[in-house]
């Protein structure tokens, strides 16, 4: 069984750095890639940053360049998000989701139940 | 960057009607549009991938249909579960863009 779960989230000040994670488990890590996709409190679905199975391709939403930085560690089946210079904006529950490249045209198949972030002073 | 955008952005409807929802690329995305289904407190779901296929354990009333820049879902004989919120997403090309959402609520 895919599962996915997100761990990181919590309390941050403007300005501040949080690192999420999230562990995967019931399938082959290394060879699919990974995405993380926010929603703000209100709004709708964020897709936020992607990275391929070996790590070598990142993509981020504009939104967050050069703040956010995104990698994985195969051998612990985990990859992570790290967010710097957070701002209010940057509040929301964080998806993580795997990304199915090889069979259903990149779509998100298996989602974890999500962490919240919360920038505020 | 492609923008999504998606029509309309709330809807009444009974158990039992048919409903559909639009979603138009602002350039060509070929058959890479994903649909997700999204209730409060709960994990996104995929209902559909590559446009018109029926992602494994979706019900049969759920449909996709579309491409280039023009898309549609589509739900025949709404059942209490599917009140919820449905959002569009082009993995074409980075970055992979969502639509604003359609609600979907029991009139």
């Amino acid at each position: 069984e895919v599962q996915l779960l997100e761990s990181g989230g919590g309390l941050v000040q403007p300005g501040g750095s949080l690192r999420l994670s999230c562990a995967a488990s019931g399938f082959s890590f290394s060879t699919y890639d990974m995405s993380w996709v926010r929603q703000a409190p209100g709004k709708g679905l964020e897709w936020v940053s992607s990275i391929s199975g070996g790590g070598g391709s990142t993509f981020f939403a504009d939104s967050v360049k050069g703040r956010f930085t995104i990698s994985r560690d195969n051998s612990k089946n985990t990859f992570y998000l790290q967010m710097n210079t957070l701002r209010a904006v940057d509040t929301a529950v964080y998806f993580c989701a795997r990304t199915n490249v090889k069979d259903s045209y990149g779509s998100l198949d298996y989602w974890g139940q999500g962490t919240l972030v919360t920038v505020s002073s | 960057d492609i923008q999504m955008t998606q029509s309309p952005s709330s809807l009444s409807a009974s158990v039992g009607d048919r409903v559909t929802i639009t979603c138009r690329a602002s350039q060509s995305i070929s058959s890479y549009l994903n649909w997700y289904q999204h209730k409060p407190g709960t994990a996104p779901k995929l209902l559909i991938y590559a446009a018109s296929s029926v992602q494994s354990g979706v019900p049969s009333r759920f449909s996709g249909s579309g491409s280039g820049t023009a898309f549609t879902l589509t739900i025949t004989s709404l059942q209490p579960e599917d009140f919820a919120s449905y959002y569009c997403h082009q993995s074409y090309s980075a970055p992979y863009t969502f639509g604003q959402g359609t609600k979907l609520e029991i009139k």
